[in-house]
């Protein structure tokens, strides 16, 4: 039950505004997005709780329908540093508890 | 407070041997998760230990196996390495089973 996430890839220029989303075929627990550069591990951006409780510690925002069973994050006024590929992590109701991510989504910032 | 970190970073075997890696957990986390991220792929779910105990497994055969130790810190063994097992292996430890997960540097091992 890997999540698809859409778009595969994104370019911008900087200041400008992208959406990434994130979709499950099942009903969803929770969704965690990280950010991950070349070489790096990933970093923590946010994690969205059914219920509607969120948890990050940055200038990124995001979204969790459960009822179309998808999350989207937000973002806004690009930074260079922004450029990365984020992925999207779940976990399922009444799954393993683990977290299963999805194929990443490649954002290139440009100047 | 110190965060995940993982040894050794980089790592060549070959096919055949076998290779032991390391993660000791951020200060005051209990729960240690592993995953094998392939180029280009997101992270796949190897296993997780919580107190010492593995908590849970992902797709991977039985020559991936792991240990917890009482100070949290955690290994990843893989038996009989393939050509296929050629990655970057992440550790990633948190405070409890299913909140938010930090990642280590991981290891990136080659397999010839």
């Amino acid at each position: 039950q890997q999540p698809v996430q859409s778009p595969q890839a994104v370019i911008l220029r900087e200041g400008e505004d992208a959406v990434i989303n994130c979709s499950s075929s099942k009903a969803l627990y929770s969704v965690h997005w990280y950010r991950q550069k070349h070489g790096e591990a990933p970093v923590f951006l946010m994690i969205l709780l059914k219920g509607g409780e969120q948890k990050g510690h940055e200038k990124i925002s995001a979204s969790f329908n459960e009822k179309k069973q998808q999350s989207s994050l937000y973002l806004t006024a690009s930074q260079l540093s922004y450029s990365g590929t984020y992925f999207c992590g779940i976990i399922t109701q009444g799954g393993s508890e683990k977290l299963v991510f999805g194929k990443g989504t490649k954002l290139t910032v440009n100047p | 407070e110190t965060g995940v970190t993982q040894s050794p970073t980089h790592l060549i075997k070959t096919r055949g041997q076998q290779v032991t890696l390391r993660c000791s957990s951020q200060s005051g986390h209990n729960t240690v998760s592993w995953y094998q991220q392939a180029l280009g792929q997101g992270p796949q779910f190897i296993f997780q230990y919580y107190r010492e105990e593995e908590n849970g497994r992902g797709n991977f055969p039985p020559r991936f196996s792991g240990l917890q130790f009482p100070n949290y810190s955690s290994e990843l063994n893989v038996n009989a390495l393939e050509l296929d097992d050629s990655a970057l292996y992440l550790c990633a430890s948190s405070q409890v089973r299913e909140e938010t997960q930090y990642f280590g540097p991981g290891t990136r091992l080659l397999v010839l």
